[in-house]
């Protein structure tokens, strides 16, 4: 069955560092890739989606995401963090021929002054 | 584009009473879905509709919870009777197509307190 695990439930960075936030999938065929952020008190919004092609993703607010087969991994990026960027994040996948997203569990972002 | 509506933001309840949650898809949207959301469970798929008619709800907990999408413009979730472990944030999401490629975009959510 289809799977997503997000390493870390909470990451902390400081503001202007790096953002990092893995996501890695199980499959036996590549599936449709995406990461949402969560703001407190809001649904779910789209930061960017793999589909095919280009393997390096740049979705909204300076994030990007990489898409590698080969570690079936799709990580998601920020060159500097923002104090904006704390929320939750989650990392989704969707199989060929089903129209259901598997989510992952989700990592809090914090973002330190 | 108001994007996904749902309504209302906030219910507070108490235990045996009949809830409704309603959703308002985006316009021209054939697909909707309602997720329940808790800290223990994470985000859990109830009930999948395509062009108005329920194709899995695999998902809804028990014969306590019942959705219905009578037109492409509107859908409810209904609970009856209420119990305090039906206590989450409810989402509602809408997608422009049929299938794996398509994206969701989620309304703000419900959240629903049982006492």
């Amino acid at each position: 069955a289809q799977s997503v695990t997000q390493l870390g439930s909470h990451v902390s960075v400081s503001e202007g560092a790096l953002v990092l936030l893995r996501c890695n999938y199980s499959s036996s065929v590549p599936p449709y890739l995406f990461w949402y952020v969560q703001y407190p008190n809001q649904g779910l919004q789209l930061l960017l989606k793999y589909t095919t092609g280009a393997t390096l993703v740049k979705g909204i607010n300076g994030f990007e995401a990489e898409f590698k087969k080969s570690e079936t991994s799709f990580h998601l990026t920020k060159p500097s963090a923002h104090m904006s960027d704390a929320a939750e994040y989650f990392c989704a996948v969707s199989e060929q021929g089903t129209y259901k997203y598997i989510f992952g569990t989700g990592t809090r972002l914090k973002v330190l002054a | 584009d108001a994007g996904v509506i749902q309504s209302p933001r906030h219910e507070v309840t108490e235990m045996g009473q009949e809830v409704t949650l309603r959703c308002k898809p985006i316009s021209g949207h054939n697909s909707l879905f309602w997720y329940r959301q808790t800290m223990m469970r994470g985000l859990e798929l109830l009930i999948y509709f395509n062009n108005n008619v329920p194709i899995d709800d695999s998902g809804m907990p028990e014969d306590r919870f019942s959705a219905k999408m009578p037109n492409a413009s509107f859908s409810t979730l209904k609970i009856q009777p209420s119990e305090p472990r039906d206590s989450a944030v409810y989402f509602c999401a809408s997608s422009p197509g049929t299938g794996w490629a398509y994206e969701q975009y989620f309304g703000p959510g419900t959240r629903l307190t049982v006492t």
